[in-house]
C-alpha cells in the first residue's frame, strides 16, 4: 500500500485568501485524486491530476477555483482559490493502486472564517 | 443514475454485539465495491473489497462483506464490536474497467457503548 502526506494537516483562513495542500506519495503513481468531503457529507471527486497533462475536473469543480499542479508521479498540490466559509472541508488526496483499490491520505482540514 | 445509498446515518451498539451496515448501489457496469473506514480526524482506511469470485469478502479488522447483486447490495458485518470500531463507514463502488471515479454513499456513523 502507498504511503500518502498531506500538508497541512489542519489549516484556519480568512475570505477571499488562497490556500495550497501538497500531497506526497512515498511510490511512483499514475494517477492521483483530489476529494472534497465537506462537513457531514461524503467524498465528492474534484479532479484527476495526471502527471504531465492537465488535470480533469469534474462536473460543478473549476480550475480557476481550484488549480492542480502534478510535477512528477510522487508529488502534486491543490489550491483553493478566493476563499469563502463554503469552502470550509476537508480535502483529500488519493492514489490508485496496482490492485484496484484507492488509498488515501489523512486530509487536509480547511476552516474559512 | 449511478448512486450508492448507505441508508442508516447514525447506528449505536453495544460492545461485543454484532454489527451490519447496509449498502445498495446502482450501477449500469459490473462494479467494485468497496468499504472505507474513517476515525475521527483520520484519512480513509480500506477494509475490504469486492471484484469478483466469492461473493463473501474478509477484510481487517474481523470484517466481512457479501455481495448480493439481486439485491444489489453489499453489506458489512462483524460478528462481535470493540469500542475501537467507533468510526464513520463508507460504501463505494466503481466501474470494474478501473476508472478510478469512485461514487462514494454518506456514510454511517457507529457509535460504540461500553
Amino acid at each position: 500500500s502507498a504511503v500518502i502526506s498531506q500538508k497541512p494537516s489542519r489549516d484556519i483562513c480568512q475570505r477571499g485568501t488562497s490556500l495550497t495542500i501538497q500531497c506526497q506519495v512515498d511510490s511512483q503513481v499514475t494517477m492521483m485524486f483530489w476529494y472534497r468531503q465537506q462537513p457531514g457529507q461524503s467524498l465528492t471527486l474534484i479532479a484527476t491530476a495526471n502527471q504531465g497533462s492537465e488535470a480533469t475536473y469534474e462536473s460543478g469543480f473549476v480550475i480557476d477555483k481550484f488549480p492542480i499542479s502534478r510535477p512528477n508521479l510522487t508529488f502534486s498540490t491543490l489550491t483553493v482559490s478566493n476563499m469563502s466559509p463554503e469552502d470550509s472541508s476537508i480535502y483529500l488526496c488519493s492514489v490508485d493502486s496496482s490492485t484496484g483499490e484507492l488509498f488515501f491520505g489523512e486530509g487536509s482540514r480547511l476552516t474559512v472564517l | 443514475a449511478q448512486s450508492v445509498t448507505q441508508p442508516d446515518i447514525h447506528i449505536t451498539v453495544s460492545e461485543g454485539a454484532s454489527l451490519e451496515l447496509r449498502c445498495n448501489y446502482s450501477y449500469g457496469a459490473t462494479p467494485y465495491l468497496f468499504w472505507y473506514v474513517q476515525s475521527p480526524g483520520q484519512g480513509l482506511q480500506l477494509l475490504l473489497k469486492y471484484f469478483s469470485g466469492d461473493t463473501l469478502v474478509q477484510g481487517i479488522k474481523g470484517f466481512e462483506a457479501e455481495f448480493k447483486r439481486s439485491q444489489s447490495s453489499f453489506n458489512l458485518r462483524k460478528p462481535s464490536v470493540h469500542w475501537s470500531d467507533a468510526a464513520e463507514y463508507f460504501c463505494a463502488v466503481g466501474a470494474a474497467s478501473g476508472t478510478y471515479k469512485y461514487i462514494f454513499g454518506t456514510g454511517t456513523r457507529l457509535k460504540v457503548l461500553a
